[in-house]
């Protein structure tokens, strides 16, 4: 399978603990999107990579976020001191250059389904 | 800041009946990308949309964009069982590296 990877695929933690994901992209990707979804809701961006550059972050985005894609290939999102709210899918996705980020066909992974107790 | 609203939010449909859902943004965008996620599953890129007034067909499925880039539709003609999930809009303005995903619209079809 070639598409976009996610592990865990399910994470159950208590609150207050550190967790965190990866995301193996569709390997000829340069840019690498981290989206945050809850039910009834769609994807809300958190941050993207090109390479190994990390170019926007969320302004919604919590300082107990971190994400990391330190050769340009695979990435990790980590949360620091989970609370309850944090409890969500994470999803990763990713693209080819073609221009703008804005632009580009984002191909997404199955997600990560985190539980904070 | 940019909002994508989409309507209905739920629609129920009996199997051939026809189905549009509706994407509306607060400002006007440079391109509108519209994803289907079926149920417990990712969401799957179906098209982008560009120019404006622009008019794509994808078999039973017709997108549109606005003639002000601030609003598309998705049309389905004689919706099958196979076309169940929820279908998301996401805009981009330029003005900002990423998309703003609508919340959706979750179709189910009764066969």
């Amino acid at each position: 399978d070639t598409g976009v990877s996610q592990n865990p695929r399910h994470k159950i933690t208590k609150r207050g603990q550190n967790v965190t994901f990866r995301c193996d992209p569709i390997s000829e990707h340069n840019r690498l999107y981290w989206y945050r979804q809850t039910l009834g809701q769609g994807p809300e961006f958190l941050t993207y990579f090109q390479n190994e550059a990390q170019l926007e972050k969320s302004r919604l985005l919590s300082d107990r976020f971190s994400a990391e894609r330190p050769k340009g290939s695979f990435s990790t999102l980590e949360i620091q001191r989970t609370e309850q709210g944090d409890s969500a899918m994470y999803l990763c996705a990713s693209s080819l250059a073609s221009g703008t980020s804005g632009t580009d066909t984002q191909y997404f992974g199955p997600g990560t389904r985190l539980t904070v107790l | 800041g940019q909002q994508v609203m989409q309507i209905p939010q739920y629609q129920h449909v009996q199997e051939g009946e026809d189905f549009t859902t509706y994407c509306n943004s607060s400002t006007t965008l440079s391109n509108i990308q519209w994803y289907k996620q079926r149920p417990g599953g990712h969401p799957v890129f179906l098209i982008q949309l560009v120019k404006s007034g622009e008019v794509k067909k994808q078999k039973r499925l017709t997108f549109q964009f606005g003639e002000a880039k601030k609003n598309s539709s998705l049309h389905i003609t004689a919706t099958q069982t196979t076309d169940v999930g929820t279908y998301f809009c996401a805009g981009w303005s330029g003005s900002q590296g990423n998309l703003i995903f609508g919340k959706g619209t979750k179709l189910s079809v009764k066969p």
